[in-house]
């Protein structure tokens, strides 16, 4: 089955912690990308990959790292959270090309920063 | 930059009547695609409805169908004979035309189905 997989689903930390939240589609997409969703103002995009090696920042990226070591992973990380980047994070992948085409999403994350 | 405004934080229908979620949308584009998203309590995020803006004709999914306006810059959803299962959240999203792949999302209507 094609699918987003995210991990984990729910996520509780606290402030300073390093975690990692993990992707992978079994698509052979070349673009994935991470949005994180807060009530009032829809998903915002965090982070994009067009292919292995190539990452670049969305809409709010400040305090996140991403990497594309392997095309069908890519992993968001957070250095040293902090209660503002509770949220719930979607990771999205898309085959480039098919312009039309919607993007697939994970089932999300649900981080919370104590 | 486009931005995508989406007015109704919540809307309530009865069950088997027709709701109509509204969207507007800013852009200088002439090529872009359009979509709506159903966000039930599960968070999956499952498209509903998709729209290229060089289309005139309006698209329709089933109960599902959109009156896309492109001189008003608006694209709302309508849904017919509402069911239980459509109450969710619904996002529309705005993505330029080729060469690019962000979506640019709405803030989300809220919809109640009451039986």
């Amino acid at each position: 089955e094609a699918q987003v997989t995210q991990n984990p689903r729910y996520l509780i930390t606290v402030t300073g912690k390093k975690l990692t939240v993990t992707c992978s589609q079994n698509m052979n997409h070349e673009y994935m990308s991470w949005y994180r969703q807060d009530p009032g103002l829809g998903l915002r995009q965090i982070y994009y990959s067009m292919n292995v090696e190539v990452t670049d920042k969305g809409d709010v990226p400040e305090g996140y790292k991403v990497s594309r070591k392997e095309k069908r992973n890519f992993p968001l990380i957070l250095e040293s959270p902090s209660p503002n980047q509770t949220s719930l994070y979607f990771c999205a992948s898309y085959r480039t090309g098919s312009y039309n085409s919607p993007l697939h999403f994970g089932n999300g994350t649900r981080l919370t920063v104590t | 930059a486009q931005t995508v405004t989406q007015s109704q934080p919540e809307m309530s229908v009865q069950e088997a009547e027709t709701v109509t979620l509204s969207c507007t949308y800013d852009t200088s584009e002439s090529d872009y695609y359009l979509f709506w998203y159903k966000q039930p309590p599960s968070r999956q995020m499952i498209l509903v409805i998709r729209q290229e803006a060089y289309k005139q004709q309006n698209a329709t999914e089933n109960r599902f169908s959109v009156n896309f306006q492109k001189a008003a810059k608006s694209f709302s959803l309508k849904i017919s004979d509402s069911q239980l299962g459509d109450a969710a959240m619904y996002f529309c999203a705005y993505r330029r035309g080729q060469g690019a792949q962000k979506l640019v999302f709405g803030q989300g209507t809220r919809l109640t189905i009451n039986p």
